[in-house]
């Protein structure tokens, strides 16, 4: 089956560190998305491209998130300085052109002491 | 503001009957809509769309309902088991032409009780 791949599962980081999340999406799926998933906010839309180009990223707080694809092969989201409330699981997502449905990563578990 | 809602109290229900999950929307005209299965530690997985034209759709034990008047989708499991025990997640996508910004409900957490 294919997958969606995410690095690392888990990242425990001190306030003010940098963290760099990655994503491989599904070959030949053209649309990434990165998903942030709370216990009180639920799944909030961070950002998304469409063939490598950013369509949205009004979910970001941008003073501190950026989110890049350098090739079709990977995503990346950084964040910098890290903050404590910026603990949550991060999602990447992949969908096809075909629009049915996305797939998925395992998600990186953020903690920020 | 844009709203979608899923019962945030979760559903037990006994083995072999048929579970039913709703999801309400209010402030969005969505192009199609997708339920979502997601298990603890790991991410969502995706299980059926519906488009705005489509009243219903099946895939073996699962039927998605989809009702633009009342802004309101119905999500059935009949025959449960304990292996469908998972939260569910409805998720709406704009119908704002060639954009696939999906939002997502908070989920309905299922218990199917042997």
């Amino acid at each position: 089956d294919a997958r969606v791949t995410q690095t690392p599962r888990h990242k425990v980081t001190e306030m003010g560190q940098e963290v760099t999340m990655r994503c491989q999406p599904i070959l030949g799926h053209n649309t990434v998305f990165w998903y942030r998933q709370t216990m009180m906010q639920g799944l909030e839309l961070l950002a998304y491209f469409r063939n490598r180009a950013p369509l949205d990223d009004s979910g970001m707080p941008k003073d501190r998130f950026s989110a890049e694809m350098p090739d079709a092969t990977l995503a990346t989201l950084k964040i910098q300085p890290s903050e404590p409330r910026d603990s949550a699981v991060y999602f990447c997502a992949s969908g096809s052109p075909s629009g049915n449905g996305y797939t998925f990563g395992s998600g990186t578990r953020l903690t920020v002491v | 503001s844009q709203k979608i809602e899923q019962n945030s109290e979760a559903l037990n229900i006994q083995e072999g009957k048929t579970a039913t999950l709703t999801c309400n929307y209010t402030n969005y005209s969505p192009a199609y809509l997708q339920w979502y299965r997601q298990d603890p530690g790991r991410g969502p997985v995706f299980l059926l769309l519906i488009r705005e034209n489509e009243k219903e759709k099946r895939k073996e034990r699962l039927k998605v309902t989809f009702d633009t008047t009342l802004k309101q989708s119905l999500f059935h499991i009949t025959a449960s088991q304990p292996a469908d025990s998972a939260t569910y997640l409805c998720a709406l996508a704009p119908n704002s032409g060639g954009y696939q910004k999906v939002t997502f409900g908070t989920g309905t957490k299922l218990q199917v009780i042997p």
